[in-house]
């Protein structure tokens, strides 16, 4: 009963290296997205997806991308990093986009960029 | 596209006061709306969400939430906070016609002992 998982929790990048974060779940969900969360904005929506093969754009795409080939994975790829890229990132998935049952959230990923 | 907004970036209160945090969204058509609760150095959990029927929400720890359309309003409550109620709060709307979920900007709330 792993629900979403996400990995790594915790990572240090210098600027303008690149790295993909995780995101897989368990629960045969079609829709899964990313969010950023910083203090006093709340969580901002990166990119989601409706299914694999599918993937759209959120309120802050710039400088991510993203990729869906299966249903259960949904990584997310910093393509050089800034440091204005510093924050935590939650991965989220549903059965649906309006979220019937609600979202179910990883744990979370810390990235810090110096 | 949808958005929210939260009345109250910081509340403090004393343990066994009532609560009412505010949330108004902006949206003309039909929307769904969350209340997710986030403990210190966790993730988002769903407190209670409204789909339809009846405006007055229930939900885990005893929080309910009231949906008043005419307002665009979907404020939080509960009736006697506990020390444990500390965390941050978020409102959240998605709507009928698209795929994504939008946060408002959280109120944390402390409660002291």
């Amino acid at each position: 009963n792993a629900g979403v998982t996400q990995t790594p929790k915790f990572q240090v990048l210098k600027t303008g290296q690149s790295m993909t974060l995780q995101c897989a779940q368990d629960m045969n969900h079609e829709y899964m997205s990313w969010y950023r969360q910083d203090p006093g904005m709340g969580l901002r929506l990166i990119h989601y997806s409706v299914g694999a093969g599918i993937t759209d754009q959120g309120e802050v795409p710039n400088g991510y991308n993203v990729s869906r080939s299966t249903t259960e994975d949904f990584p997310l790829r910093l393509l050089s990093a800034a440091p204005s890229q510093t924050s935590v990132y939650f991965c989220a998935s549903s059965s649906t986009g309006s979220g019937d049952y609600g979202y179910t959230f990883g744990s979370g990923t810390r990235l810090t960029v110096v | 596209a949808q958005s929210v907004s939260q009345h109250n970036h910081h509340v403090i209160l004393s343990e066994a006061a009532s609560l009412e945090l505010g949330c108004n969204y902006s949206y003309g058509g039909t929307v769904n709306l969350f209340w997710y609760v986030q403990y210190p150095g966790q993730h988002l959990q769903l407190l209670l969400k409204y789909f339809s029927g009846d405006p007055l929400v229930k939900g885990i720890k005893g929080f309910e939430a009231e949906f008043i359309k005419s307002k665009f309003s979907f404020n939080l409550r509960k009736p006697s906070v506990q020390w444990s109620d500390t965390a941050e709060y978020f409102c959240a709307v998605t709507s009928h016609n698209n795929n994504d979920m939008r946060f408002g900007a959280g109120t944390r709330l402390t409660v002291k002992p």
